[in-house]
C-alpha cells in the first residue's frame, strides 16, 4: 500500500528555521517526483516545489523559489520541506505528493505549521 | 504562469441533483488537467485526471470533459458524501502547476 507520512504539527516563532518531512512507503520512492502543497487557513491549493529522488533533480515554483527548500534523502525515503527563517504567513498545512505523470495521485496527511510569537 | 479560474466558487444542491463545475485556462492546457475533492479537515483527493479518466476506485457519477482551455467536472446524481470542495489543477506545464481556486459544493 502506498503511503506518504508526515511528521507532526510544528509550533514556531516567527525567525526560527524548521525542516518537515514526508516519508514515502509501498513503491520506488526514487521512481516519482515528490511535490509540496501549502494551504493557509480557509484557502486553497498552492503548489510549492517537487522533487525527483533518484537524482534530486528540484523544481520551484515563482511564488516559493528562495522562501522554502526541498531535500530528499532517498536512503530513508524522506523528502523535506525547510525554512531558514520563518514568518507568521508561513502559517498553514503543508502536504506532500506524489506526482505518477498527471495528477497527484497520493497525499501525506498534511503537517501543520503555526508560526506565532 | 497559467492561471486556473473556476466557476461558481460555491454552490447549493440536494442529494440526487446533477452539478457541473467548471474550470478555465487562460491557454490551452492539451488535456493536462486534474480534478480534486477535499473535504474538512482532510488531505485533498484525486477524482480525475488527463480531463476525463477516472482514478481507481473513485465513483463513476464523477465524469470530466473539456478540451483546450475549458473543462467540466459533472456529478451525475449529487450523493450526501459529495458534499466537498473541488479544486481543478493544469499540469500542463512542465514541471509547474497551478490549481483553480476550488469550488464549495454544500447542501440546499
Amino acid at each position: 500500500e502506498v503511503q506518504l507520512v508526515q511528521s507532526g504539527a510544528e509550533v514556531k516563532k516567527p525567525g526560527e528555521s524548521l525542516k518537515i518531512s514526508c516519508k514515502g512507503s509501498g513503491y520506488s520512492f526514487t521512481s516519482y517526483w515528490i511535490g509540496w502543497v501549502r494551504q493557509m487557513p480557509g484557502k486553497g491549493l498552492e503548489w510549492m516545489g517537487i522533487i525527483y529522488p533518484g537524482d534530486s533533480d528540484t523544481r520551484y515554483s515563482p511564488s516559493f523559489q528562495g522562501q522554502v527548500t526541498i531535500s530528499a534523502d532517498k536512503s530513508i525515503s524522506t523528502a523535506y520541506l525547510q525554512w531558514s527563517s520563518l514568518k507568521a504567513s508561513d502559517t498553514a498545512m503543508y502536504y506532500c505528493v506524489r506526482r505518477p505523470g498527471g495528477g497527484f495521485d497520493y497525499w501525506g496527511q498534511g503537517t501543520l505549521v503555526t508560526v506565532s510569537s | 504562469d497559467i492561471q486556473m479560474t473556476q466557476s461558481p466558487s460555491s454552490l447549493s444542491a440536494s442529494v440526487g441533483d446533477r452539478v457541473t463545475i467548471t474550470c478555465r485556462a487562460s491557454q490551452g492546457i492539451s488535456n493536462s488537467l486534474a480534478w480534486y475533492q477535499q473535504k474538512p479537515g482532510k488531505a485533498p483527493k484525486l477524482l480525475l485526471y488527463a480531463a476525463s479518466r477516472l482514478e481507481s476506485g473513485v465513483p463513476s457519477r464523477f465524469s470530466g470533459s473539456g478540451s483546450g482551455t475549458d473543462y467540466t467536472l459533472t456529478i451525475s446524481s449529487l450523493q450526501p458524501e459529495d458534499f466537498a470542495t473541488y479544486y481543478c489543477q493544469q499540469y500542463y506545464s512542465t514541471l509547474s502547476w497551478t490549481f483553480g481556486q476550488g469550488t464549495k459544493v454544500e447542501i440546499k
